[in-house]
């Protein structure tokens, strides 16, 4: 079965902060994406990469970056957190099919509490 | 006007029920619709995905797609308490990420 693991489940941190997650996949996907989830907003994009070292805006991308130095490992950083920035945070991983039918796996997920 | 619209529910059911979660689109360049359930605390999974207008069934789901009218349908026959979970619809189109609708929050009471 694919593995995304996100490293924390739960992360409590202070405004101003900078604040690391950590994704990683076992099943050699090309593709990785992070999403943030909340109520009534649903799953909104932030960042996404096709290969290593290539990284591509989503439709929320202010406030954060991402690093993709390996292939298995994609991190989202928020530079600076601030509460507006409360959420729970989502990776996935695919492999790229043809017309995009691609099929996300997607991790547990980290609550991230900015105070 | 949003790209997906789902209502957001809740929605709550007797065990046993058949169920109906809806989704409306907007772009006609949508290819691939899928639908992902959504446990608490968990992550999305993929749960049905299909390409042409017509009916896919797995067990008891039954994901339905009309193109001309721009609407995807997911039925849950028999329902069980174990389905209760968030249903996201999802759109893919060529080489861009899936569009995701915002979920409709399901409970099935036994």
């Amino acid at each position: 079965d694919v593995k995304v693991t996100q490293s924390s489940r739960y992360l409590v941190k202070r405004t101003g902060e900078k604040v690391f997650l950590e994704c990683v996949q076992d099943m050699d996907h090309e593709n990785m994406f992070w999403y943030r989830q909340d109520p009534g907003l649903g799953l909104r994009l932030i960042y996404f990469s096709y290969d290593v070292k290539m990284k591509e805006k989503g439709d929320i991308p202010e406030g954060y970056s991402v690093s993709r130095e390996k292939k298995e490992r994609f991190s989202l950083i928020l530079e600076s957190a601030s509460t507006n920035q409360t959420s729970m945070y989502l990776c996935a991983s695919s492999t790229p099919q043809s017309g995009g039918n691609e099929k996300l796996f997607f991790g547990s997920g980290t609550q991230l509490s900015v105070l | 006007q949003k790209e997906v619209e789902q209502d957001p529910g809740p929605l709550s059911v007797p065990e046993g029920a058949i169920v109906s979660l809806n989704c409306t689109y907007s772009n006609s360049a949508f290819q691939y619709f899928m639908w992902y359930r959504q446990y608490s605390r968990k992550g999305p999974e993929l749960l049905m995905y299909t390409y042409s207008s017509g009916n896919k069934e797995d067990g008891r789901f039954t994901a339905q797609v009309d193109k001309s009218s721009k609407y995807i349908s997911l039925f849950i026959r028999d329902s069980q308490p174990s389905d209760s979970a968030t249903y996201l619809c999802a759109w893919a189109s060529g080489n861009t990420p899936l569009v995701f609708g915002k979920g409709t929050r399901l409970s099935v009471i036994a």
